[in-house]
């Protein structure tokens, strides 16, 4: 079955330290996304990707970066970890809208702390 | 800014009733708007979509409703059931800027014996 996988699923990190979070799915989506969930703000969007070679910023891209070499992963980078990135981190999924659906499918999350 | 609203940051509910969760939108641009429910440790999971030009879908235990003229949307589950506790999302979409999603903050549903 086709599905989306996060590793680690918990990392503890020191400030100014760089980490970075993976994200794998096998659905052959173009479309994939990260966000992270902190209480009091639901999901709030950090960079996303329509397909290889392409990333754009979110709602919350400050220290963050992205990469897309191939279609399959979308790492995410925090550069020089800060206490304020502590969170929760989901990555998804989501087809084209040609295919008519507009639904993105997540991954299981990363919860990381920066001591 | 927060473009995707959800007023209720709780609701409990006895089982096998109805559960009513509220959503208020402020952007005139989302085309499509999505429920998402999420269960401790584990991501969202999608549950049920509507486009801005229905007012109404439905699926299986779970309808979705819209007023666009009060920039609002409800998600009503009938009958309620303990496996249902879960915080559920809203989300709108902009198909014209592609498939991204803004979020609500959520809403955390108990529902009781």
């Amino acid at each position: 079955d086709a599905e989306i996988t996060q590793s680690p699923r918990h990392k503890i990190t020191e400030t100014g330290r760089q980490v970075t979070l993976a994200c794998h799915q096998t659905w052959n989506h173009n479309n994939m996304f990260w966000y992270r969930q902190d209480l009091g703000h639901g999901l709030r969007l950090i960079h996303y990707s329509y397909g290889v070679q392409d990333t754009n910023k979110g709602e919350v891209s400050d220290g963050y970066s992205v990469s897309r070499s191939n279609t399959e992963d979308l790492p995410l980078t925090l550069e020089s970890a800060a206490s304020s990135q502590t969170s929760v981190y989901f990555c998804a999924s989501s087809e084209d809208l040609r295919a008519g659906r507009v639904e993105q499918f997540f991954g299981p999350g990363t919860r990381l702390t920066v001591l | 800014d927060q473009q995707v609203k959800q007023n209720s940051p709780s609701l409990s509910v006895q089982e096998g009733r109805i559960s009513i969760l509220n959503c208020d939108y402020t952007n005139s641009m989302f085309d499509y708007f999505l429920w998402y429910k999420k269960y401790p440790a584990e991501g969202p999971t999608f549950l049920i979509s509507i486009s801005s030009i229905k007012d109404k879908n439905e699926d299986g235990r779970f309808t979705v409703f819209l007023n666009k003229s009060a920039k609002h949307l409800s998600l009503h589950i009938v009958p309620s059931q303990p496996g249902d506790s879960a915080v559920y999302f809203c989300a709108g979409s902009n198909t014209g800027t592609a498939s991204k999603l803004t979020f609500g903050t959520g809403t955390r549903l108990q529902v009781t014996l």
